[in-house]
């Protein structure tokens, strides 16, 4: 099975920072990743599909990068509603795999 | 636009069984895989299983093959998971997903207690 591993598990930051969240594939997985952001009590939403594709109506300031093993979510000029938790998901093989989540909050 | 509406969740006791069911509409059912994945409290996201579209693939993780089944009826655009055998780990919230586009429905809580 393809192990996903997140990092970090959680960060702090201002207002108008730059974050950026990583996910590695225990093997190459291609460009099948998805990254998603959760509120409390709230079923997950998908930002980026394949890697790199932002989500019809999910702001420009998310972006995605990266393909094989190495993946990363960033978020330019965070907003105050960026304040959630994100994971990756990849799809490449069954089973799907998780990442553990980045918890992001304020500074 | 799409909606996938969990139900059937609740408090069990262990050992029992339970079935949950998933409402789709908004989108062709009978057309997409779907899948179950679970987030226990405060902890992160489990994939538990996948359908075919027409029901005739079924996947399950290790962690829930042999006790967990997913089934779908495509003329009621309706998921389900029969879950037997229920642990207290198995205590989450349960999730059906769309697959390709991975749309999630709001979940339903589950609770295995004595």
């Amino acid at each position: 099975d393809i192990q996903m591993t997140q990092s970090p598990s959680s960060l702090s930051a201002f207002v108008g920072d730059r974050v950026t969240i990583t996910c590695r594939a225990s093997q190459g997985i291609g460009n099948d990743l998805g990254w998603y952001q959760q509120k409390p009590g709230k079923a997950p939403k998908r930002l980026i599909y394949l890697a790199s594709s932002l989500q019809s109506g999910v702001p420009s300031r998310f972006s995605g990068s990266g393909s094989g093993t190495e993946f990363t979510l960033t978020i330019n000029s965070l907003q105050p509603e960026d304040f959630a938790t994100y994971f990756c998901l990849h799809h490449n093989t069954y089973p799907p795999a998780f990442g553990q989540g980045t918890k992001v909050d304020f500074k | 636009q799409v909606q996938l509406v969990e139900s059937g969740g609740g408090v069990v006791q262990p050992g029992r069984s339970l079935r949950l069911s998933c409402a789709a509409s908004g989108f062709t059912f009978r057309a997409y895989a779907i899948h179950w994945v679970r987030q226990a409290p405060g902890k992160g996201l489990e994939w538990l299983a996948v359908i075919s579209f027409d029901g005739t693939e079924k996947k399950y993780a290790d962690s829930v093959k042999g006790r967990f089944t997913i089934s779908r009826d495509n003329s009621k655009d309706t998921l389900y998971l029969q879950m037997n055998s229920l642990r207290p780990e198995d205590t989450a919230v349960y999730y059906c997903v769309r697959g390709s586009s991975w749309d999630w429905g709001q979940g339903t809580l589950v609770t295995v207690s004595s």
